[in-house]
């Protein structure tokens, strides 16, 4: 148990629509981390959070949209859902921010758009 | 930018041999470099990691993996393989505030 949790572990739903996911990182980290990992595109970074703020930005496609709460848990929100979109997304937590810092990565969501 | 490259796609061991998984990365400075694992329908494993000194690290699992800053290669070894250790494995690479780079994993297959 990595000590990241992630809610809901599977979601479906359809073309057009928009998705929440959350995630409470592991008691004392201060980074949110989220990734997107499909067949295709392999594990890709989407953005990062530190102790509220934005501190990094990746591959993330204007749809999505994440935020981190003063409680230090995080959303992604995906909207205007497309077939592309499904995949595996999960969200890492670490105690500071830099590359130094390993990251815990909870079970993930799977997402799938029918 | 920083990438990381691994090989092999999949990867066929029988249980009680050895293995080696390799991961070449390619970045100016030095790397913070990392292996995890994942098995099915879970999330990523940190299993060793690499940021300075000695070039061999030991992990979990009985895992180990050697830098060889000459190759740019990270690769991860085992003596002696379970077949619990079936599963995808992926190297990542990250620097100073740079988020983490991963491969696209190798996924090992254990036989009798």
């Amino acid at each position: 148990d990595s000590g990241v949790t992630q809610t809901p572990k599977h979601l479906i739903t359809a073309t057009g629509q928009r998705v929440t996911l959350r995630c409470s990182p592991r008691s004392g980290d201060l980074s949110v981390y989220w990734y997107q990992q499909s067949l295709d595109q392999g594990l890709q970074f989407l953005i990062q959070y530190y102790n509220g703020e934005e501190r990094a930005k990746g591959n993330i496609l204007e749809r999505f949209s994440a935020q981190q709460f003063p409680d230090l848990h995080s959303e992604l929100n995906l909207s205007s859902l497309e077939l592309g979109d499904s995949a595996l997304y999960f969200c890492a937590s670490s105690p500071s921010t830099g590359g130094i810092q390993p990251q815990h990565f909870g079970d993930g969501t799977r997402l799938s758009i029918l | 930018a920083q990438s990381v490259t691994q090989p092999d796609i999949h990867i066929t061991v029988s249980e009680g041999a050895s293995l080696e998984l390799r991961c070449n990365y390619s970045y100016g400075a030095t790397p913070y470099l990392f292996w995890y694992v994942q098995s099915p329908g879970q999330g990523l494993q940190l299993l060793l990691k690499y940021f300075s000194g000695d070039t061999l690290v030991q992990g979990i699992k009985g895992f180990e993996a050697e830098f060889k800053r000459s190759q740019s290669s990270f690769n991860l070894r085992k003596p002696s393989v379970h077949w619990s250790d079936a599963a995808e494995y992926f190297c990542a690479v990250a620097s100073g505030n740079t988020p983490l780079v991963f491969g696209k994993g190798t996924r090992l297959s254990v036989i009798a």
